[in-house]
């Protein structure tokens, strides 16, 4: 089963507003990462934050993690019709520290 | 650099045919994944390998065979392909480690089987 889920499965926003994203998640996890995929294209990787730590910033981009919620938050500030994308959570839950489990994903669109 | 690079990226096979996806990455990365994509169920792990020679089952390895017999490459093998195999397949590679670090993906590989 997916470990990461994530919520709203689909976003649609104007352009200039700001889009949030959260992704929750059933076990103990060393790190979450958020990854972009544009259409039809592979997978891009955007942020990794830390079980310590609760929050980090990328430019336009703010990630939290709360790890007594297990849940995660990721928030694009300014947004620009090339956001247009789907956004998925990543959870590394293995001891070996081997795999990544991704959730569903958020499909986000800005309209211009 | 290529990066990842995927082989090939569409295919259409008919039920019971078999075929080879090939995964090549030029960063001298250790691990390697597979995964696949289906609509509404995300990225599920389908077998993956942490060195030259080594390979271990992912989230849903029914029906999939793979082999690392080059640090470079990851082959991901369908024997007889069913179609409820139809999905997008992306490879990933990444550093080795003691944290799960940051994954590149390729491009993908549309497969189709009728």
């Amino acid at each position: 089963s997916q470990q990461g889920e994530e919520d709203p499965q689909a976003l649609s926003i104007q352009e200039g507003e700001n889009a949030t994203m959260n992704c929750s998640y059933k076990t103990s996890i060393n790190n979450l990462q958020w990854y972009r995929q544009n259409s039809g294209r592979g997978l891009v990787h955007l942020i990794l934050i830390r079980s310590n730590e609760r929050e980090k910033h990328s430019g336009r981009l703010r990630v939290t993690l709360d790890t007594s919620k297990k849940s995660s938050s990721l928030l694009i500030t300014a947004s620009r019709a090339a956001d247009t994308a789907s956004y998925f959570c990543a959870t590394d839950a293995s001891r070996g520290a081997q795999k990544l489990v991704f959730g569903q994903g958020t499909r986000l669109t800005i309209n211009p | 650099n290529a990066g990842v690079t995927q082989t090939p990226k569409f295919r259409v096979l008919k039920t019971g045919q078999s075929m080879t996806l090939l995964c090549a990455q030029d960063m001298n990365h250790e691990y390697m994944y597979w995964y696949r994509q289906d609509p509404g169920m995300g990225l599920r792990l389908i077998h993956y390998s942490v060195g030259e020679g080594t390979t271990a089952k992912g989230e849903v390895p029914d029906g999939y065979n793979v082999s690392r017999l080059k640090k470079q490459n990851f082959l991901l093998g369908l024997e007889s392909a069913a179609p409820s195999q139809t999905s997008v397949y992306f490879c990933a590679s990444r550093i080795a480690g003691g944290i799960t670090g940051e994954l590149f993906f390729g491009e993908g590989s549309r497969l189709t089987v009728l």
